[in-house]
């Protein structure tokens, strides 16, 4: 079955400090792979996707993640954090070429950012 | 908020009620997935619809109903039968274009009085 596990429940950085969220993914065939963001109380804003192409792919706000099929992982990284960065992070995967087509999601990593 | 709406944003449910939360999409999208969201759990799929008048179970569909009369809306039931309802509820849309991901609604929080 297909799974995401975010081995880190909870990381704390300080701002400007660098930062690298884990994601491995349990899959058959080629993932599709998202990262996700979440403030409190809000809906989940998409920040980057991989489907194909080249490994190493940037998406909004100054992230960026690689995908490693060898380690099936997926990993988010951002060289300098923000205080704005602070909230919780959700790597998902699917391969819509199954029946249901559906994202699942790990149990996120929630980031907080000292100053 | 990206072409789909979730209402209320609160909502306080007593115990043995059915309550019945919004998701209202405008881009004319045939599919739409509703999960749930806990602390420390991740996003667990409850229903999803593909397409206008069908509609399939999630992970974790007992205690919950759906319909999909129309394709702009797919509205979620939390009846009596779930046990623990309390929870943030979230709506989706797949982005435009395959393999993009979702789009999500601002969620609703159930909270059981």
């Amino acid at each position: 079955a297909q799974s995401v596990t975010q081995p880190d429940i909870h990381i704390t950085v300080s701002e400007g400090a660098s930062l690298e969220l884990r994601c491995n993914y349990s899959y058959g065939a080629t993932p599709y792979l998202f990262w996700y963001v979440q403030s409190p109380g809000q809906g989940l804003q998409l920040l980057l996707k991989y489907f194909s192409g080249d490994t190493l792919v940037q998406g909004i706000k100054g992230f960026e993640a690689e995908f490693k099929r060898s380690q099936s992982s997926f990993n988010l990284r951002k060289p300098s954090v923000h205080w704005s960065d602070a909230a919780e992070y959700f790597c998902a995967v699917t391969n819509y070429g199954g029946s249901q087509g559906n994202l699942i999601f790990g149990k996120g990593t929630k980031l907080s950012v000292k100053p | 908020d990206g072409g789909i709406t979730q209402s209320p944003k609160y909502l306080f449910r007593k115990e043995g009620q059915n309550v019945t939360l919004s998701c209202e999409q405008n881009l004319n999208h045939d599919a739409m997935y509703w999960y749930r969201q806990d602390p420390g759990q991740g996003l667990r799929l409850i229903y999803y619809s593909q397409i206008v008048n069908d509609f399939q179970k999630g992970d974790i569909a007992e205690g919950y109903s759906v319909s999909r009369e129309k394709k702009e809306s797919f509205p979620l039931t939390v009846t009596s039968a779930q046990k623990n309802p309390t929870a943030f509820y979230l709506c989706a849309r797949p982005r435009q274009g395959p393999r993009l991901g979702y789009t999500f609604g601002s969620g609703t929080r159930l909270t059981v009085v």
